[in-house]
């Protein structure tokens, strides 16, 4: 079934040491996207790829940094977590284009991020 | 920018009850409105969407309206079941981006 994978499902990192996430796709999606999701709130954006464009949300902190090498990939680079950054982080994708970009998005199943 | 409130903030329903969460967008621009299921540990889950040129859309126990002149869209369950506990959340499109209202936890009481 064509599906956003997400690995690790769990990580922990000790604080100010980097971490790497990663998100696989199998849709051919055109559009990749990162969240962060804490407890009890809804999902934040961070940044998003239209194909290689990369589109950095107004309020994302530096510390945040995303590479996508190929239509299938997507990474989030956290330089050095803090305990606030401690959170799920989602991947999702969309087909971009359409008269009014109005394609579905999917989520992958995230990833739990602890800070020690 | 696009601002989505979300109500009620949690809901707590009889099994077999029908229960009813809506949400109101502020930008007249957004033409996409999806609901996503969200179960505990799990990403979330797109359950139905609705797009601007269309008003109610239904899938089986679940169905959305969309108001575009109210700028309000609600998410009707009926028949609801325990499995439909969870934590919902709506969502307005406008070109690449999805803004979420704040969730809805839904209590289904055997």
């Amino acid at each position: 079934d064509a599906m956003v994978i997400q690995n690790p499902r769990y990580q922990v990192t000790q604080f100010g040491k980097p971490v790497t996430l990663s998100c696989s796709q199998t849709l051919n999606h055109n559009v990749m996207y990162w969240y962060q999701q804490k407890s009890s709130q809804a999902p934040k954006l961070l940044f998003h790829y239209y194909d290689k464009d990369f589109n950095n949300e107004a309020d994302t902190p530096d510390n945040f940094q995303s590479r996508r090498p190929n239509t299938s990939f997507c990474f989030l680079d956290i330089r050095s977590p803090g305990l606030g950054d401690a959170a799920m982080y989602l991947c999702a994708t969309s087909r971009g284009g359409g008269a009014r970009g109005e394609y579905e998005q999917y989520f992958g199943p995230g990833t739990r991020l602890t800070v020690t | 920018g696009e601002n989505v409130e979300q109500h009620p903030s949690t809901l707590s329903v009889q099994e077999g009850d029908s229960a009813v969460i809506k949400c109101t967008y502020s930008d007249s621009a957004s033409n996409y409105f999806p609901w996503y299921k969200q179960e505990l540990g799990k990403g979330p889950q797109l359950i139905i969407d609705i797009r601007s040129n269309v008003g109610e859309k239904k899938d089986q126990r679940i169905a959305v309206t969309l108001n575009k002149t109210a700028k309000h869209f609600s998410l009707h369950i009926t028949e609801t079941q325990p499995e439909d506990s969870a934590v919902y959340f709506c969502a307005a499109r406008r070109a690449q981006k999805l803004v979420f209202g704040q969730g809805t936890r839904l209590t289904i009481n055997p």
